[in-house]
């Protein structure tokens, strides 16, 4: 099956700076990378995800970039800001068989803002 | 507000108890998923529903089950419950089965085994 791995699993920046937060799988059939940004006790929301026809996709200080021969993919988060922190998980979505697919997860980073 | 209700929020219970929790998915959404969220872990998928019918399975123990009803809600029913169940289960739902489809959570059931 899909194996997802993200790193790093904690990351500290400054105010202002920017944040990268790197993922590689496994499978090479995943059509459909989304991004989630998880608060504490809540739950996770979808910040922006990527298909495997874009290499790219830009959403104000959110980026994600996707090379799909190396399969990885990258969050870009610039001018953090201290409600940026949050664990932010990585998923790649490969065919589980009887016309569904199924998500899996990265291990998460947990991202300091620090003011 | 995604749309998709979970009941109850929080749950404490002894091991080897049974508990059923509960998902609402969104209007019109087909599928639903459900995951474990165990402390400091990522997002272990366990089981999707699609109209009624299972369609993928995940790291599921054979001591958890579940269904989905014909109104479309799920039940997770987890049984002879151990310490290490004790977790965060989110429930999330998609509009089909396709891979480029957004899901969106609920709001969690925390459980907690004693």
């Amino acid at each position: 099956g899909e194996n997802v791995e993200q790193h790093p699993s904690t990351l500290s920046v400054q105010e202002g700076d920017s944040a990268v937060i790197k993922c590689t799988y496994s499978d090479s059939a995943s059509n459909y990378f989304p991004w989630y940004k998880q608060e504490l006790g809540k739950r996770p929301q979808l910040i922006i995800d990527i298909r495997s026809n874009v290499g790219e996709k830009k959403d104000q200080r959110i980026a994600v970039t996707l090379n799909k021969t190396a399969k990885h993919f990258s969050l870009h988060i610039t001018e953090t800001q201290p409600e940026d922190s949050a664990v932010y998980f990585c998923a790649a979505s490969a065919y589980s068989g009887a016309g569904s697919y199924q998500l899996t997860f990265g291990k998460g980073t947990k991202l300091s803002v620090i003011p | 507000d995604s749309g998709v209700t979970q009941t109850p929020k929080h749950l404490i219970t002894a091991t080897g108890q049974r508990v059923t929790l509960r998902c609402s998915p969104r209007s019109g959404d087909l599928s639903v998923y459900w995951y474990q969220q165990s402390l400091d872990q990522g997002l272990q998928f366990l089981i999707q529903y699609y109209n009624g019918e299972e369609r993928a399975k995940g790291n599921i123990l054979e001591r958890f089950s579940a269904q989905q009803f014909p109104d479309l809600h799920s039940e997770l029913n987890l049984s002879s419950l151990e310490l290490g169940d004790s977790a965060l289960y989110f429930c999330a739902s998609s509009e089909g089965t396709s891979g480029s489809g957004e899901q969106y959570f609920g709001p969690g059931t925390r459980l907690t085994v004693t």
